[in-house]
């Protein structure tokens, strides 16, 4: 089992561009999760999924899209990249909401935009 | 507004001696506390974590006391190792009762655990 993993790991953009950032994980997970954290900051959700075809916002969710077309993915789309979303990107995700315990992270995308 | 406050951004202790890290809350319904540990370039690992109902829950080197009155909680770990050195975050539950999962986390205390 690979876990949770994320595509790519670095990524510089200019402001405007677009990217997708990919999240997959083999574990038959139910719930998924984008988060961002920026420097002397802690992790802060940005959106999420409780299962195949739904997403739902977190607490910074602008300026980000997500889909969830597939139960083992969960993609994030930013249409055009600003300096304000430079930052380390993390997935996770978790058989349901009732353990958090249970959450597991991917190893992170650091995403530069100049 | 932050909910969930690590205010000391750093800590440095002696191998072998106590390492404690503290968190602070401001929403009394949060019902589910955790610490995570973040080794560089690596993605946050579940290290221990706490229900609202106890004061206490202990798991090798590792305790975490919860004092729901003062809305706080600490890391307590003992003795420290030269492989603990990371970075802690505090996270609650941030729907207490609900589904979402998601969590709130705290900004960090790095440890650094001197041989």
């Amino acid at each position: 089992n690979a876990g949770v993993t994320q595509t790519p790991k670095f990524r510089v953009l200019k402001t405007g561009q677009s990217m997708t950032l990919l999240c997959a994980q083999d574990m038959n997970h139910e719930y998924m999760y984008w988060y961002r954290q920026d420097p002397g900051m802690g992790l802060r959700l940005i959106h999420y999924s409780v299962g195949e075809g739904t997403t739902a916002k977190g607490e910074v969710p602008d300026g980000y899209n997500v889909s969830r077309l597939k139960k083992q993915n969960f993609l994030l789309g930013l249409e055009s990249a600003a300096p304000s979303q430079t930052s380390v990107y993390f997935c996770a995700s978790t058989p349901d909401g009732s353990w958090p315990e249970t959450q597991y992270f991917g190893p992170g995308t650091r995403l530069l935009v100049l | 507004d932050q909910q969930v406050k690590q205010n000391s951004p750093s800590l440095s202790v002696q191998e072998g001696r106590i390492s404690i890290l503290n968190c602070d809350y401001t929403n009394s319904m949060f019902d589910y506390f955790l610490w995570y540990k973040k080794y560089p370039a690596e993605g946050p690992t579940f290290l221990i974590s706490i229900s609202s109902i106890k004061d206490k829950n202990e798991d090798g080197r590792f305790t975490v006391f919860l004092n729901k009155s003062a809305k706080h909680l600490s890391l307590h770990i003992v003795p420290s190792q030269p492989g603990d050195s990371a970075v802690y975050f505090c996270a609650a539950r941030g729907n207490p009762g609900g589904s979402q999962g998601n969590l709130i986390f705290g900004k960090g205390t790095k440890l650094s655990v001197k041989p």
